[in-house]
């Protein structure tokens, strides 16, 4: 199975700001592509789903390139209550169909 | 209420010692995998299982063991642990159609110790 890489992180941003993501995989046979949040030492939850033609959930905004193996999110006016983890996950079908997460990037938003 | 249960959610157990930690959802669905958590590698998968008496290899699965005899339940079975195997681990299920994942549903953690 190949990888998926994200921004290595931490972003410090402060309130209001607004903060990029972004997370290639290499695998071409990827299919399914999320973007969960961890709290410290919670269990990841679903943020969004991302599909082919974008989509955007109040001030998230994700977006997938499969030409580049690019997926992003975008995250405007930035609350306090966004400090988290955020993790990149691929599903890819051409080595049975095992979930590749990525090593998550780290946002701390500031007052 | 939906939601998967994981037990225990502590343990700290000896080298060698065979342990069960145990999965179990309410939701019903086919797509149930285990992950482990450390610092710096991230999540990374174990097993998965598409239905009932299928189950998969994925990026880590060395010294562990997985069954699937009902399709709530799926099992991490460490044979004899070593510590290496201290982490924080996450089962995790989801519904499953048309070679899809859907949200995956995450228990909340159990952390192993190995001493």
């Amino acid at each position: 199975r190949k990888e998926v890489e994200q921004d290595p992180g931490p972003f410090n941003v402060p309130e209001g700001a607004t903060v990029a993501f972004n997370c290639t995989y290499s695998n071409s046979a990827s299919q399914s592509f999320f973007w969960y949040r961890q709290d410290c030492r919670k269990e990841p939850k679903l943020l969004m789903s991302v599909y082919s033609s974008g989509n955007e959930d109040g001030r998230f905004t994700a977006q997938l390139n499969r030409a580049s193996q690019y997926i992003s999110l975008l995250i405007r006016d930035s609350k306090l209550s966004d400090s988290a983890t955020y993790l990149c996950v691929v599903l890819a079908s051409n080595s049975g169909y095992a979930l590749n997460f990525g090593k998550g990037t780290s946002l701390l938003v500031t007052p | 209420e939906a939601q998967v249960t994981q037990n225990p959610r502590y343990l700290i157990t000896v080298t060698g010692k065979k342990l069960t930690v145990t999965c179990s959802q309410n939701m019903n669905h086919e797509y149930m995998s285990w992950y482990r958590q450390d610092p710096g590698l991230g999540l990374r998968q174990i097993y998965y299982s598409m239905n009932v008496e299928v189950t998969d290899k994925g990026d880590v699965p060395e010294g562990y063991k997985v069954s699937r005899k009902e399709k709530r339940n799926f099992p991490l079975i460490l044979e004899s642990p070593s510590p290496n195997q201290t982490s924080l681990y996450f089962c995790a299920s989801s519904l499953w159609a048309a070679g899809n994942s859907y949200e995956q549903y995450f228990g909340p953690g159990t952390r192993l110790t190995v001493t």
